[in-house]
């Protein structure tokens, strides 16, 4: 069981490239998150989903996109990267859902870190 | 802005000693959460404590809710240098029980 994947680990990009996070949870979890945390700070909510096909946007949602295509999967996409974005992403996942039984606390990744030149 | 802020930002002990934390809100919450975090790593859940409760234990967690201040406190109890991590506070909103908001976090340091 491997909880929460992210992939990559670690990216640099040049300005205005573009790329895509991807998360991946086998827990069958209904609600998945994505969150930045800069060097000193807590964790944003970028963007989150309740599920397959529904995304919404959380307090820094600029710049980024989102798709939930598959319950397991939840990815974040960067149009045209900017400086402002180097930070630790981490997707997290919750059991959510109506009639769920498990306690809704957040499963983490490990954390993807992105630097933008 | 931030949900959840936490006070004080960094805090450093002696081992064997206890460790507060607290966290402020704003909005009206279904439960309130406490995650740790070792440097460099994702987030672990410690403990989940519901808007009806006042207190909750974990081990040598404590764990209070005042919802008329709209804050939080977690205590640690008799410190080892295995407590050194960053500890954050998340909200889980009244009004959108699936948007989970989290605090900037208090940087925790045991001396030996």
């Amino acid at each position: 069981n491997a909880g929460v994947t992210q992939t990559p680990k670690f990216r640099v990009l040049k300005t205005g490239q573009s790329m895509t996070l991807l998360c991946a949870q086998d827990m069958n979890h209904e609600y998945m998150y994505w969150y930045r945390q800069d060097p000193g700070m807590g964790l944003r909510l970028i963007h989150y989903s309740v599920g397959e096909g529904t995304t919404a946007k959380g307090e820094v949602p600029d710049g980024y996109n989102v798709s939930r295509l598959k319950k397991q999967n939840f990815l974040l996409g960067l149009e045209s990267a900017a400086p402002s974005q180097t930070s630790v992403y981490f997707c997290a996942s919750i059991p959510g859902g109506r009639g769920s039984t498990g306690a809704n606390v957040l499963t983490f990744g490990a954390g993807s870190r992105l630097t933008v030149l | 802005s931030q949900q959840g802020e936490e006070d004080p930002q960094a805090l450093s002990i002696q081992e064997g000693e206890n460790a507060t934390m607290n966290c402020s809100y704003k909005t009206s919450i279904n439960n309130l959460q406490w995650y740790r975090q070792n440097s460099g790593r994702g987030l672990v859940h410690l403990i989940l404590i519901r808007s009806n409760e006042r207190e909750k234990h974990s081990g040598r967690l404590r764990v209070t809710l005042d919802t008329s201040k709209k804050s939080s406190s977690l205590l640690i109890t008799a410190s080892r240098a295995a407590d050194t991590a960053s500890y954050f506070c998340a909200t889980v909103p009244y009004s959108s029980a699936s948007k989970i908001i989290f605090g900037s976090g208090t940087r925790l340091s045991i001396r030996p």
